[in-house]
This record gives C-alpha cells, structure tokens and sequence, in this order.
C-alpha cells in the first residue's frame, strides 16, 4: 500500500538558517507528489507538486523540493527561513496511478523558527 | 469568491448526539472531501465525492455519513457522536484531484 513517511515531528531553525524537512514514499509506480503548509489555525495550502519532468521542482514562497527516485524521497528545501515559515509541513502522495482522485498524507512536521 | 467555507467553526456535543458539518465551495469544482485531522496522525480521509450525487469511502468511514446534492455542498453527518470523533474536521475541494482546496477547518469536541 501507499505511504508517506516524515520522520521529523518537529524541527526548530533559526532565522535565516537554511531548512531541509524530509520526506519519503512508498510507491509502486511514478507518485504524483506534493508538499502542503498549515499556519495555525488555517486549512492547508499547496506549496509544489511534483508529477514528471524535472525532479527539481519550484513553488510558492522561495520553497523548493527535489525528487529523488533512488531514495524515495521528496524533501523540502528553502534556503532562508522566515518567521512566518513558522507552521506545519505535510508530504502527500496520489493513492495510486489509477486512482490519483485521493491523497495520503504524511503525519507533519512542525517548524518553529527563532528569531 | 469564498473558495472553501466552513459551517460552524467550532462545537461541542454530547456522546449519542448527531450532527451535521456543511461544506461549500463557490469554484464550480467536481471532487469534494472530507478529513479528520489528529495530533500525530496527518490527515485523514473519511468520505469523499467525485461529483454531484456520488460519494465514496475513504480510509477511516465508520461512524460518518455524507452527502453530495448539490454540486456546491458537502455534507458530513455524524449519527450519535462518540468521544472518538473528537477531532479538528477539513473539507477540500477540486477540480481535478492534484491541488487541493482547503477549507479553515471545523473543530469538534464531543463529551
């Protein structure tokens, strides 16, 4: 089956430090892949998604994420975090090449980010 | 443009209670869903519709029904509510099933 793992609950970064939150999938096929955000309080937002192509993916905010087949993994970068990054992150992956109509989600890991 | 709202924000039940979470989008979208979300479980698919008048079963259905008439609205019906369904509910919406829209959530404590 399916499955999206982020093995960091919680991750505490400085302000202006570089960030790297992990994620890794369990997929038999080519996952469809995607990175949401939830501020406190809000609904989640997406970040980026990866489908095909460049394994390099940009999106919203200055955050990017690189797909790595070899190692699963599809981890989170920005080079410079701001206060405002400050929120969860969940990994998700499509349930499966012919049923891409649901995503599985990761657990989330919380970023707290100092000033 | 409202995207994904959400009725009520908050509330409280008794065990054995029923109730019903009302879902609406304004972006004309075919794929609706509904989630729990729980410390240190991600989200979780209760039901979801891929269009008005279908509905389906996602991973954790037991105690939750749902309905799609209308296009616009999602209902998530809770029968008699237990300790159990103590969690913070999203709906999100779509039109196709990658980028998903999501609403500010519903938090829902039952005593």
């Amino acid at each position: 089956a399916q499955s999206v793992t982020q093995p960091d609950i919680h991750i505490t970064v400085s302000e202006g430090a570089s960030l790297e939150l992990r994620c890794n999938y369990s997929y038999g096929a080519t996952p469809y892949l995607f990175w949401y955000v939830q501020s406190p309080g809000q609904g989640l937002q997406l970040l980026l998604k990866y489908f095909s192509g460049d394994t390099l993916v940009q999106g919203i905010k200055g955050f990017e994420a690189e797909f790595k087949r070899s190692q699963s993994s599809f981890n989170l970068r920005k080079p410079s975090v701001h206060w405002s990054d400050a929120a969860e992150y969940f990994c998700a992956v499509a349930a499966s090449s012919y049923n891409t109509d649901k995503l599985i989600f990761g657990t989330g890991t919380r970023l707290q980010v100092f000033p | 443009n409202a995207g994904v709202t959400q009725t009520p924000k908050f509330r409280v039940l008794k065990t054995g209670q029923s109730m019903t979470l009302l879902c609406a989008q304004d972006m004309n979208h075919e794929y609706m869903y509904w989630y729990r979300q729980d410390p240190g479980m991600g989200l979780r698919l209760i039901h979801y519709s891929v269009g008005e008048g279908t509905t389906a079963k996602g991973e954790v259905p037991d105690g939750y029904n749902v309905s799609r008439l209308k296009k616009q609205n999602f209902l998530l019906g809770l029968e008699s509510a237990a300790p159990s369904q103590t969690s913070v509910y999203f709906c999100a919406s779509t039109f196709d099933p990658y980028e998903q829209y999501f609403g500010p959530g519903t938090r829902l404590t039952v005593t």
